[in-house]
């Protein structure tokens, strides 16, 4: 059964505390993204990473923290220097192959990180 | 700056209408163009790709392009209570695999 898969479903934080976001894909796909979701807002970027061991930032980085270690995974972990961490985190993936439209992203569950 | 603009709605539609679901973006070299539906709560899924001007048909949904315009659209036809969820506007600004740029979406709801 392929597709992408995060953990935690529901995250909690106190105060000053790291927590590590789970993103793992069985598609194949060498392409991995990180969003964040605020109520009532679009998707922006904080990461993504095109092959292994290779990431980039994306619009809102800081504060966050990812690794590529394998292809089919991608976590991504809250630091204490982000200051309103609460949101829905998003995880996608895409086939990154130098064929043309081949861009097509497909979005795992999401992770809510609350703040306690 | 690339943009992507949507109207954030509420479009309200009666059950069995046609929603029509709109799209601007800046950057004229965009050539891959997304919709996705997300449902309050859950994470968005992907509804429709276009990459063509004109029309591209699957099932109840129409996606519609104008390159020349800049504008990229959404029909719904025949208009279901399940169709009542956010619709996210998604566009590629360069050739190749880089992240999309998405739109902030427009809430459509749709009345039995």
């Amino acid at each position: 059964d392929g597709g992408i898969t995060q953990s935690p479903k529901y995250l909690f934080r106190k105060e000053g505390q790291n927590v590590t976001l789970s993103c793992e894909q069985n598609l194949n796909h060498d392409a991995m993204y990180w969003y964040r979701q605020d109520p009532g807002q679009g998707l922006r970027l904080i990461y993504y990473s095109q092959i292994v061991n290779d990431f980039q930032k994306g619009d809102i980085a800081e504060g966050y923290s990812v690794s590529r270690e394998k292809k089919e995974s991608f976590p991504l972990t809250v630091t204490s220097a982000q200051k309103n961490p609460t949101a829905f985190y998003l995880c996608a993936s895409s086939i990154a192959s130098r064929a043309p439209y081949q861009e097509t992203q497909y979005f795992g569950p999401g992770t809510r990180l609350l703040v306690l | 700056q690339k943009e992507v603009e949507q109207n954030s709605g509420p479009l309200s539609v009666p059950e069995g209408a046609i929603a029509s679901l709109n799209c601007t973006y800046s950057d004229r070299g965009s050539q891959s163009f997304f919709w996705y539906r997300q449902y309050s709560g859950k994470s968005p899924e992907l509804i429709m790709s276009i990459y063509s001007n004109g029309d591209k048909e699957d099932g109840r949904f129409t996606a519609q392009l104008n390159k020349a315009s800049q504008y990229v659209s959404l029909l719904i036809r025949d208009s279901q209570p399940s169709d009542s969820a956010t619709y996210l506007c998604a566009v590629n600004p360069y050739s190749g695999n880089t992240p999309l740029v998405f739109g902030k979406g427009t809430r459509l709801s749709v009345i039995a």
